[in-house]
């Protein structure tokens, strides 16, 4: 067990639909990053966030957006969604920002766009 | 980002070592080794990481050539539980800390 907890661990949706994942990091790490895992692209770096700030976008499409609350707990909102967005969803946290060498992977939530 | 290049897959028998090879020719001086793991059906995990010397810990080992260019991740014994995808990635410091992975390799264990 990690200590980065992800919700829900299963999300079935239609096309269009709007879906919000939500993460919370272990205790005291400040950083979360979102990834996504499908079987074409692998696995994607999307976005990072710290201590409330965005820091780095990775692969991420206009139709996602993420933020992180003072709690320190990150939410990745998709919207419009389309079958190739059927997918794992990784949420990570790290200790620190470019210091930190480990990050500490949740479970995911698996995405399927019907 | 520098790449990695990694044999797509390997297999092993159980208790006995693993040489997982990872090359790097365009790593830069300031990128850190890092190796993940990706168990079926679960998130990846840290296993280990290194700049220029070699590493031990309680997971693995980590041989880092003098030059740089290349890198092996030993398991000492193998167990079954040690079938994964090892990823291999290059991590430059100073900048955002994400990670890039490539397709990894596969490695069974055979009891």
């Amino acid at each position: 067990d990690s200590g980065v907890t992800q919700t829900p661990k299963h999300l079935i949706t239609a096309t269009g639909q709007r879906v919000t994942l939500r993460c919370s990091p272990r205790s005291g790490d400040l950083s979360v990053y979102w990834y996504q895992q499908s079987l074409d692209q692998g696995l994607q770096f999307l976005i990072h966030y710290y201590n409330g700030e965005e820091r780095a976008k990775g692969n991420i499409l206009e139709r996602f957006s993420a933020q992180q609350f003072p709690d320190l707990h990150s939410e990745l909102n998709l919207s419009s969604l389309e079958l190739g967005d059927s997918a794992l969803y990784f949420c990570a946290s790290s200790e620190g920002d470019y210091l930190s060498y480990e990050q500490y992977f949740g479970p995911g939530t698996r995405l399927t766009v019907t | 980002d520098a790449k990695t290049t990694q044999p797509n897959s390997m297999e092993s028998n159980e208790e006995e070592p693993v040489h997982l090879p990872c090359n790097h020719s365009t790593i830069s001086g300031t990128d850190y080794i890092h190796w993940y793991r990706q168990l079926p059906s679960q998130g990846p995990e840290y296993v280990i990481h290194g700049l220029t010397s070699n590493v031990n810990n309680r997971m693995a080992s980590l041989a880092i050539a003098e030059d740089r260019k290349s890198s092996t991740l030993i398991l000492h014994r193998a167990t079954l539980r040690d079938a994964a995808v090892y990823y291999c990635i290059l991590r430059p410091t100073g900048a955002n800390s994400k990670l890039t992975f490539g397709k990894g390799i596969t490695l069974s264990v055979r009891p």
